[in-house]
């Protein structure tokens, strides 16, 4: 079964700080890879997702993140974070193949942003 | 807003009771997924249907049952309900079987007293 890995819990910065969020995953086989935000008392939207081709991806609001197959890795970056930034952001993934439908989240990285 | 609606949005109910849990999938879509979010767990898997049918089982309880109706709106079932069931309900959409890509509806928020 895939797992996922989200090294920080809680990123504080200061606002136009840069960001990279770590997340890796274990599983030998193909995979889809997401991150999603979700603000304070909202639902999870989807940020940006690979699936295959350029390993560097850019999503919505900024962001990008980065394929490292050798290395099982998917970060997210930001160049320039703003205090609307702040929220809780997951890693998932689908691995393709197999009965696998779901997607499997990282515990989270909570980000605070002061302004 | 991602085309996924959910009711209610807060249900607030005692130990042993059984509550539904109502999930509308964005249009087109025939994948239906539900997750439970909670501070000890984070976020988990815990059941898909596809066009009508059981695809995949996650860590689901025994307590806890689905269902996906003909028109491709789902509800989930929980019941002898107890404190540890607390926490957000998530409902996901998708156009296929695999995804590939989720879209999440606002949650129900299940406090058990």
């Amino acid at each position: 079964a895939q797992s996922v890995s989200q090294h920080n819990h809680h990123v504080i910065l200061s606002e136009a700080a840069s960001l990279e969020l770590g997340c890796n995953y274990s599983y030998g086989g193909t995979v889809n890879l997401f991150w999603y935000v979700q603000y304070p008392g909202q639902h999870l939207q989807l940020l940006l997702k690979y699936f295959s081709g350029d390993p560097l991806v850019k999503g919505i609001k900024g962001f990008e993140a980065e394929f490292i197959k050798s290395k099982f890795s998917f970060n997210l970056r930001k160049p320039s974070v703003q205090w609307s930034d702040t929220a809780e952001y997951f890693c998932a993934v689908n691995a393709l193949g197999g009965s696998a439908r779901q997607l499997t989240f990282g515990s989270g990285t909570q980000l605070t942003v002061l302004p | 807003d991602s085309g996924v609606t959910q009711t209610p949005k807060h249900l607030i109910t005692a130990t042993g009771q059984r509550v539904t849990l109502r999930c509308s999938p964005r249009s087109g879509d025939l994948s239906v997924y539900w997750y439970q979010q909670s501070l000890d767990q984070g976020l988990q898997f815990l059941i898909q249907y596809y066009n009508g049918e059981e695809r995949a089982k996650g860590n689901i309880l025994e307590r806890f049952s689905a269902q996906q109706f003909p028109d491709l709106h789902s509800e989930l079932n929980l019941s002898s309900l107890e404190l540890g069931d607390s926490a957000l309900y998530f409902c996901a959409s998708s156009v296929g079987l695999a995804g590939p890509e989720q879209y999440f509806g606002p949650g129900t928020r299940l406090t058990v007293t």
